[in-house]
């Protein structure tokens, strides 16, 4: 089946300039994450949903940074007012179960943000 | 929180030979982790994981060895191969919790023909 897809897969914005990332998880799956992945460095955890609740954003690295998943499904995460230090991959992540159990997270091909 | 150190950054073997990437996690409620293969430009794609209750895996070329009471957990390939080249990551997570994985830094694999 389809798996985890995003878009746009490059976005260039200016500095100050607002985006949003989407992104369609594979179907069913109820957790859904995104991460932040710096050019050389792993992967690192903004924010956590399971079904439409927002159940943890502590990794969000400022209020500029939203995200939502109004219906469950398909997720957005939003950059207002861009700053070159946001410059990065993002990548969503899902995965089949709801806490407490863990399971296989299955990545997207991210979003490569370049702010000039 | 959970912290995970990966070493070595770079790593560099003949085809033929066997690979090493070894991995230490601070929180010792950790209990989950995943091994994932980066390819340039590409999605993370799980290649093996191993929960608490048990001390190695293996599938196939790779296997994965966990150790509890010392905190490390080592990935383990062998018989490399020039597709085994990319970007290798480990992390941790604990069941129980929203699953959020800590990831390492990474190991860039080059294996050379």
């Amino acid at each position: 089946g389809a798996g985890v897809s995003q878009s746009p897969r490059y976005k260039v914005a200016k500095r100050g300039q607002d985006v949003a990332l989407r992104c369609d998880p594979i179907s069913g799956h109820v957790s859904l994450f995104w991460y932040q992945q710096a050019l050389g460095q792993g992967p690192e955890f903004l924010t956590y949903f399971q079904n439409e609740a927002q159940l943890d954003k502590s990794g969000l690295p400022s209020d500029r940074f939203f995200a939502e998943r109004p219906e469950g499904s398909v997720s957005t995460l939003k950059i207002q007012r861009t700053q070159q230090e946001d410059s990065a991959v993002y990548l969503c992540a899902s995965s089949s179960p709801p806490r407490p159990l863990t399971d296989t997270q299955y990545f997207g091909p991210g979003t490569r943000l370049t702010v000039l | 929180g959970e912290n995970v150190e990966q070493h070595p950054s770079t790593l560099s073997v003949q085809e033929g030979d066997s690979a090493v990437i070894k991995c230490t996690y601070s929180d010792s409620a950790s209990n989950y982790f995943p091994w994932y293969k980066q390819e340039l430009g590409k999605r993370p794609q799980l290649i093996i994981d191993i929960r608490s209750n048990v001390g190695e895996k293996k599938d196939q070329r790779i296997a994965v060895t966990l150790n509890k009471t010392a905190k490390h957990f080592s990935l383990h390939i062998t018989e490399t191969q020039p597709e085994d080249s990319a970007v290798y990551f480990c992390a941790a997570s604990i069941d129980g919790s929203q699953g959020n994985l800590i990831f390492g830094k990474g190991t860039k694999l080059s294996v050379k023909p």
